[in-house]
């Protein structure tokens, strides 16, 4: 159950477009399309932006989009707005009937 | 609405035994599996367990295998983690979630504090 590789930091402009990268292997990314994203601002409870790959939850700007591309998932943020900075974690299902997280990754809106 | 909440985090000894509760409300508590998951002190969220919606089938991180037991009272709306054999990498605040149909953890709570100090 290693936990998926995200970059620790990615940064943009306010109106920029930004992507964080989710890497599994072919028993949890690549074999389900059970990957979801979490925004967490500081000292909050992590939210959930995106489920199944490219989902939105009701009430997500649709600024929020999802990707999976073999092993790699992606969440990309367009239009960057300065309350868009807080960590993301990606997540995904196991063929273990486990999950597993990502590592994280801070964005920050310059 | 849908809440969350999670108590019995506090101080602890090492080798010592703490149980989580995690009352829920707002929504029908034996239609859904439930999870928890913890965030150690200025690190990254780590999946603890999942149990089944009857309380039947339960998943654990190979990390608490063993040591940690979730359970569930649908009849109160309750989720529970037993936690035994604690030591200082469990200090956390442990998280209880739903499950969204297995593919996603959408409503989640406030978390508890854990810290395992002597």
């Amino acid at each position: 159950q290693s936990a998926l590789t995200q970059p620790a930091s990615v940064s943009g402009s306010p109106g920029q477009s930004i992507s964080i990268s989710c890497t599994g292997t072919s028993s949890d990314v690549g074999a389900y399309n059970y990957v979801s994203w979490y925004q967490q601002h500081p000292g909050k409870v992590p939210k959930l932006m995106i489920y199944e790959v490219s989902k939105r939850p009701s009430g997500v700007s649709n600024r929020f989009s999802g990707s999976k591309s073999g092993n790699t998932a992606s969440l990309t943020i367009s239009g960057l707005h300065v309350e868009d900075e807080a960590d993301y974690y990606c997540s995904s299902y196991t063929s273990s009937s486990t999950w597993v997280f990502g590592g994280g990754t801070k964005l920050t809106v310059l | 609405q849908v809440q969350l909440v999670e108590s019995g985090g506090g101080v602890v000894q090492p080798g010592r035994s703490l149980r989580l509760s995690c009352a829920v409300s707002g929504f029908t508590f034996s239609n859904y599996g439930m999870h928890w998951v913890r965030q150690a002190p200025g690190k990254g969220l780590e999946w603890v367990a999942v149990i089944s919606l009857d309380g039947t089938t339960a998943y654990y991180a190979d990390s608490m295998k063993g040591r940690f037991t979730v359970s569930r009272d649908n009849s109160k709306s309750t989720l529970y983690l037993q936690m035994n054999s604690l030591s200082a990498e469990d200090t956390a605040v442990y998280y209880c979630a739903r499950d969204r149909q297995d593919t996603a953890l959408e409503n989640w709570g406030q978390g508890t504090l854990v810290t395992v100090s002597s």
